[in-house]
């Protein structure tokens, strides 16, 4: 079956380092996205992703947080400057449809930031 | 962000029985309604939807409960199955691309 991989699995940074979550989205799929899971709180909404541009983005994506696509199959997230809150599991996750949900998400990279 | 909730962070089941996860949602905008589920060290696994306009959708021992008047939803197991021990969560969307809003998650523990 087809699945959504991210790399990698467990990232240490310094706080104030650039770091970059990496996900290949399933190949036929054409909207991506990132969530996130802090320690003992939900999964959220980051940024939805179409076309080589970014249709949604929520209050927590600001300017610290960039996507791209720079190729045809890697999708990736870049948190310029880490801060302590942005520890967290960062999911990737890709879908056929635009609406209905059905969201296929990775395994998550864990990001701890010291 | 208190839109979608999960009142019971526990559940546990004598295999065979019935589980039911329940959430409840305050956004009367909300299109569609899911439920993942989530192993550990693994992302969420969608298991099964119900558009708004619907009050049940079944797949097989799967089936998902929509009350839009109560702002009510829930996910029957049955029979429930050891393998099914997981964490449960609820989630919804609307219009917006692909963000889906997500409860905090239940516990389900299937007992042999």
């Amino acid at each position: 079956e087809p699945e959504v991989t991210q790399t990698p699995s467990h990232q240490v940074t310094q706080m104030g380092q650039e770091v970059i979550l990496r996900c290949v989205p399933i190949s036929n799929h054409l909207y991506f996205y990132w969530y996130r899971q802090i320690l003992g709180q939900k999964v959220e909404f980051l940024v939805s992703f179409y076309n080589n541009e970014i249709s949604e983005k929520s209050e927590i994506f600001d300017d610290q947080f960039s996507v791209e696509r720079p190729d045809g199959s890697n999708f990736t997230l870049k948190i310029r400057s880490t801060k302590l809150e942005d520890s967290a599991m960062y999911f990737c996750a890709s879908s056929e449809a635009l609406t209905g949900g059905k969201l296929f998400f990775g395994s998550g990279t864990q990001l701890s930031v010291l | 962000d208190q839109q979608v909730k999960q009142n019971s962070p526990s559940l546990s089941v004598q295999e065979g029985r019935i589980s039911i996860l329940n959430c409840d949602y305050t956004n009367s905008m909300f299109d569609y309604f899911l439920w993942y589920k989530k192993y550990p060290a693994e992302g969420p696994t969608f298991l099964i939807s119900i558009s708004s306009i619907k009050d049940k959708n079944e797949d097989g021992r799967f089936t998902v409960f929509l009350n839009k008047s109560a702002k009510h939803l829930s996910l029957h197991i049955v029979p429930s199955q050891p393998g099914d021990s997981a964490v449960y969560f609820c989630a919804a969307g609307g219009t917006s691309y692909g963000k889906l809003t997500f409860g905090q998650g239940t516990i389900l523990t299937v007992h042999p």
